[in-house]
């Protein structure tokens, strides 16, 4: 199987300062991980994404950091802004399923003004 | 496009009650998931389907059953509600060629 852990379940940053979340996963023979953002009330949304080839992928103020030999992934989101205050979930693909993705508990990130 | 609704938004059900929920997407998604969301937890998977007529168990399938007879809509069933069925329950969809999941705006379910 797999399990998803987040090695903090809250984080606060001020706004305009860097944030980083991260993930850790168990199984190596994963090979697909999204970030998706979960707003009060709301569905997870998706954010970025990246493919076990890969370590490092931009988007526009996030990045996504990928450590296969730790089983490791980060969420860096540049310049935070009020905006970003959401509860951060990393998702891991689980091999060999019908496209079932395993889901960490998520860190609730608040931007303090 | 409205991608994945989900209705309906809130419900509160007596123990031993029945409900269905029900899920649409317009994306001619194949792939159809629903999950609950427990504080402090992430999502986790009910049961799923690849594909009209389709149903499979996910992690946590007691107490719930799901039927997709037409493409677009996957309804999850509580046929004897509990207290430990209280959740916001989401649907995702996908559509099976990549690993992105679209989420509804969710359900939130008490059952007293």
């Amino acid at each position: 199987g797999e399990s998803v852990g987040l090695h903090l379940p809250t984080l606060s940053v001020q706004e305009g300062d860097n944030s980083i979340i991260n993930c850790a996963y168990s199984n190596s023979a994963s090979d697909y991980f999204i970030w998706y953002k979960q707003e009060s009330g709301k569905g997870p949304q998706f954010i970025i994404d990246i493919r076990s080839n890969m370590d490092k992928r931009q988007g526009q103020r996030v990045t996504v950091l990928l450590n296969k030999t730790v089983k490791h992934l980060s969420l860096q989101i540049a310049a935070t802004q009020p905006g970003d205050s959401a509860v951060y979930f990393c998702a891991v693909s689980t091999p060999g399923s019908a496209r079932q993705l395993t889901f960490g508990s998520g860190t609730q990130l608040t931007v303090l003004p | 496009n409205a991608g994945v609704t989900q209705t309906p938004k809130f419900r509160v059900l007596k123990t031993g009650q029945s409900m269905t929920l029900l899920c649409a997407q317009d994306m001619n998604h194949e792939y159809m998931y629903w999950y609950r969301q427990d504080p402090g937890m992430g999502l986790r998977l009910i049961h799923y389907s690849v594909g009209e007529g389709t149903t499979a168990k996910g992690e946590v399938p007691d107490g719930y059953n799901v039927s997709r007879l037409k493409k677009q809509n996957f309804l999850l069933g509580l046929e004897s509600a509990a207290p430990s069925q209280t959740s916001v329950y989401f649907c995702a969809s996908s559509s099976g060629q990549g690993w992105e999941q679209y989420f509804g705006p969710g359900t939130r379910l008490t059952v007293t």
